[in-house]
């Protein structure tokens, strides 16, 4: 059974572009999470999207935005960026949201970004 | 004041050792503690939970936790190089929707 997928595996981009990252969860997982991973940090969490609902987000500016598809996979886009969006944008799916199933978050590979 | 603190190393020992790792939070009404283990350039891998207090067991690892210390614990006994990789502390309040992680301490097996 596939695993969660991201892509791009990596992307370069110049200050002030707008990227677009996609993720696809785990057959049958209806919630899907976006986290930001700075080099030699833990991951931050951006938002969490359950059955196409925002459910939660993150202290991230309003450049960082996401939504989720009927297949329940998702996007996240951000707008003007900047040298310090730099980093590892992980996703992960799980059953559902809140209660003790939220532990149960399985992370992709992830897609690194480098802002130039 | 971060919400969960851990040393981020780095922690190097030899093969067979016995290897504590360990993370403090703030946030008395964390409910969920997890540990995950990120080996390099791919995303996180959930070793073990721990709902509330006490200990979980898993083979060669062990979580524990300490909610009246506000301290979590991952021991991992008879370590193999393969166990060589950023080993993550997250933790969750009841009902809500995001981990909080710590910074991960980078941990190396010498053969």
């Amino acid at each position: 059974d596939a695993g969660v997928t991201q892509s791009p595996t990596h992307l370069i981009k110049t200050r002030g572009q707008h990227v677009t990252l996609r993720c696809s969860p785990i057959s049958g997982h209806k919630s899907v999470s976006w986290y930001q991973q700075v080099l030699g940090q833990g991951p931050q969490f951006i938002f969490q999207y359950y059955e196409k609902e925002e459910r939660g987000r993150g202290n991230f500016p309003d450049r960082f935005s996401a939504r989720q598809f009927p297949n329940y996979s998702s996007e996240l886009n951000v707008n003007a960026l900047l040298l310090g969006d730099s980093a590892l944008y992980l996703c992960a799916s799980s059953l559902r949201t809140g209660g003790s199933a939220q532990y149960e978050q399985y992370f992709g590979p992830g897609t690194r970004l480098t802002v130039t | 004041q971060k919400e969960v603190e851990q040393d981020p190393g780095p922690l190097s020992v030899p093969e067979g050792a016995i290897v504590s790792l360990n993370c403090t939070y703030s946030n008395s009404a964390f409910q969920y503690f997890m540990w995950y283990r990120q080996y390099s350039r791919k995303g996180p891998e959930l070793l073990m939970y721990t709902y509330s207090s006490g200990n979980k067991e898993d083979g060669r690892f062990t979580a524990q936790v300490d909610k009246s210390s506000k301290y979590i614990s991952l021991f991992i006994r008879d370590s193999q190089p393969s166990d060589s990789a950023t080993y993550l502390c997250a933790m969750l309040l009841q009902g809500a929707q995001k981990l909080v992680f710590g910074q991960g301490t980078r941990l190396t097996i010498n053969p």
